[in-house]
């Protein structure tokens, strides 16, 4: 089971600042099978970027994903007042199982 | 639009049985997989099952395997997942989600969700 860890747990940043969101995972993972998902308090997530740098329909281009091998990120390059949420990475490569991280938070400083 | 929407959440008490129910909408209900995440309150997203859309493949995490299954109805294009000897780690939401690529039943991300419904397992 590839394990998916996410750095750091919690980002506290002013609207306007840039995040970088980091995905660490276990074993190396095909590019094409990691994905970022938003998840805002009492919501369903919400896919972001799949194939680590393809945004999702919809997606604004603030959020964009790059990495390779068991190093992926995720950044925002200016907070918007909707981006505090809780992001999570997923790999698909090794399934099954399907894995998860745990999670970053990114709140208001 | 796809839409997906569960239903069947409720509590339960240790050791007993629960029938979850996904309604879908808006896509090809025999070509995709689904899936089931859930998430115990408080904490992350954990996978739990998927099912192929017309292999009939099933895939299931071990902390379940054995005591869950998943099944499809084609005809209402409905996901149920079916809880039994239930524990209470098995506390969380539960959502359905679609995969994003055809055919693949977990080689996928997932592109839409439902809402989720809640189990709650307590005595």
């Amino acid at each position: 089971e590839i394990v998916l860890t996410q750095s750091p747990g919690t980002l506290s940043l002013s609207p306007g600042e840039r995040a970088t969101l980091s995905c660490r995972a276990s074993q190396t993972v095909s590019s094409n099978y990691l994905a970022w998902y938003q998840q805002k308090p009492g919501q369903a997530p919400r896919l972001l970027i799949y194939g680590t740098s393809n945004r999702a329909t919809g997606i604004p281009d603030r959020f964009s994903g790059s990495g390779s091998g068991t190093d992926f990120t995720l950044t925002i390059s200016r907070l918007e007042p909707e981006d505090f949420a809780v992001y999570y990475c997923h790999q698909h490569h090794i399934a099954p199982p399907v894995t998860f991280g745990g999670g970053t938070k990114v709140e208001i400083k | 639009e796809v839409q997906l929407l569960e239903s069947g959440g409720s509590l339960v008490q240790p050791g007993g049985s629960l029938r979850l129910s996904c309604a879908t909408s808006g896509f090809n209900f025999n070509r995709y997989a689904l899936s089931w995440v859930r998430q115990a309150p408080g904490k992350g997203l954990e996978w739990v099952t998927s099912t192929g859309g017309s292999s009939g493949t099933s895939y299931f995490a071990d902390s379940v395997a054995g005591r869950f299954t998943i099944s499809r109805d084609t005809s209402n294009n409905t996901l149920f997942l079916h809880m039994t000897s239930l524990r209470v780690e098995d506390t969380a939401v539960y959502y359905c989600a679609k995969a994003r690529n055809p055919v693949v039943v977990t080689a996928t991300p997932f592109d839409f969700w439902g809402q989720g419904t809640l189990v709650t397992v307590s005595s």
